[in-house]
């Protein structure tokens, strides 16, 4: 199975900063990423899919890119409501994993 | 608008059996892959099973393999999840979540069904 390793796997930031989450695969996946924010007692949330495409609805202050087995999620100005925890899923051969998330505080 | 209810979820033995469902609405259900995706309490998502449109073609992570068995039923909107010799480590949240067409990432998340092994 393909193995999402997201680093780190937390980080405490302040509203305005830019912030930004990597998702390593263990082998290459094309563009096959997503991400997903959740928060605390809610259903996860699509953001990116194929690794930089900004789902609808979705703020511009998210983006995604990168290929083969390294990737990035960037918010570039983190506003109070992003305070979540984030995943990474490879939807290019099963098990679809997902990465170990990482959760983003406020400091 | 897209909806995804699931239910059965329950307290159940070790050894035990369950069968989750997941009422489909708002979206031509026939036209995508589906899914369940699992989240033990406090920890991170898992990918448990994927069902083609047609439902010709199942995927399952190994853990579940032989155990667990994904089906669909075009006539109800309904997917479903049978589980068996369910063990401790089954304990999960499990969400049915909708794919986008042909392709495994989720643009629709149901609510989940709680199970729990005890």
């Amino acid at each position: 199975a393909i193995q999402l390793t997201q680093s780190p796997s937390s980080l405490s930031a302040s509203v305005g900063d830019r912030v930004t989450i990597t998702c390593r695969a263990s082998q290459g996946i094309s563009t096959a990423l997503a991400w997903y924010q959740q928060k605390p007692g809610k259903t996860p949330n699509l953001l990116i899919y194929e690794a930089s495409s900004l789902e609808s609805g979705v703020p511009s202050r998210f983006s995604g890119s990168g290929s083969g087995t390294d990737f990035t999620l960037t918010i570039s100005s983190l506003l109070p409501e992003d305070f979540a925890t984030y995943y990474c899923q490879q939807f290019s051969t099963p098990p679809y994993t997902f990465g170990q998330g990482t959760k983003l505080g406020i400091k | 608008e897209v909806q995804l209810v699931e239910s059965g979820g329950g307290v159940v033995r070790p050894g035990g059996s369950l069968r989750l469902s997941c009422a489909a609405s708002g979206f031509t259900f026939d036209d995508h892959v589906m899914s369940w995706v699992r989240q033990p309490p406090g920890k991170g998502l898992e990918w448990v099973s994927g069902i083609s449109w047609s439902g010709g073609r199942t995927t399952y992570v190994d853990s579940v393999k032989g155990r667990f068995t994904i089906s669909r039923d075009s006539a109800k909107n309904s997917l479903y999840l049978e589980m068996n010799s369910l063990s401790a480590e089954d304990t999960a949240l499990y969400y049915c979540a909708k794919g986008d067409y042909s392709t495994y990432y989720f643009d629709h998340w149901g609510r989940g069904t709680l199970v729990a092994v005890s």
